[in-house]
């Protein structure tokens, strides 16, 4: 098994553009998660998804973020427009049943200049 | 606001001692605890979790969960420099609800 796939591994970008982040859950997992980590906040969750379906989206900072899963097998968060403060590492994490440990991506670290 | 308590440290111990790392949560309701590693660049993996008051052990590693006290902690044996990490406390309720991460708490293990 391959994992949790996240691409890209690292984007710099800047501000005012839009940034697409991308996740491959593991294949029967059907929770996906999406948190965001900095050093002054820790690991924040943003949204998550139970069968491709929208469950909590009350971490989403703001309207300038969406998500979204179209099938099993991928999931996008996008930041339009970005701003330097959204610069962070964003994780993609999935989970069978939602009750046992997640297993993360790597990660895409965000940079907005 | 749930929230989960951890010492940021650094927490240092030279090789070979025990390394104790806390956490403390505030929602009664929550009903299992993990315990997750950081390297530094990289992924959160778990390392173990616990569901029921006491002590579970894996390898060098022991989960300590007192409910009634709303703590949990993780006890590593023999610290190897390999140890050296951010321990990530995580916290979950009952039913359909996501994991609350503490901040972390960094160790440095001294050789």
């Amino acid at each position: 098994d391959a994992g949790v796939i996240q691409s890209p591994r690292h984007e710099v970008t800047e501000m005012g553009q839009e940034v697409t982040l991308r996740c491959k859950p593991i294949s029967g997992h059907d929770y996906l998660f999406w948190y965001r980590q900095t050093m002054m906040r820790g690991l924040e969750l943003l949204i998550y998804f139970n069968n491709n379906v929208p469950i909590d989206d009350s971490g989403m900072p703001e309207d300038r973020f969406s998500a979204k899963m179209p099938n099993a097998s991928f999931s996008t968060l996008k930041i339009q427009p970005s701003e330097p403060r959204d610069s962070a590492v964003y994780f993609c994490a999935s989970s069978v049943l939602g009750i046992y440990g997640y297993t993360f991506g790597s990660g895409t670290r965000l940079t907005v200049v | 606001q749930k929230e989960v308590e951890q010492n940021s440290g650094p927490l240092s111990v030279p090789e070979g001692a025990i390394a104790s790392l806390n956490c403390t949560y505030s929602d009664r309701g929550s009903q299992s605890f993990f315990w997750y590693r950081q390297y530094s660049g990289k992924s959160p993996e778990l390392i173990m979790f616990i569901y029921s008051n006491g002590d579970k052990e894996d390898g060098r590693f022991t989960a300590q969960l007192n409910k009634a006290s709303q703590y949990v902690s993780l006890l590593i044996r023999d610290s190897q420099p390999s140890d050296s990490a951010t321990y990530l406390c995580a916290v979950k309720e009952l039913g359909n609800t996501p994991l609350v991460f503490g901040k972390g708490t960094r160790l440095s293990v001294i050789a």
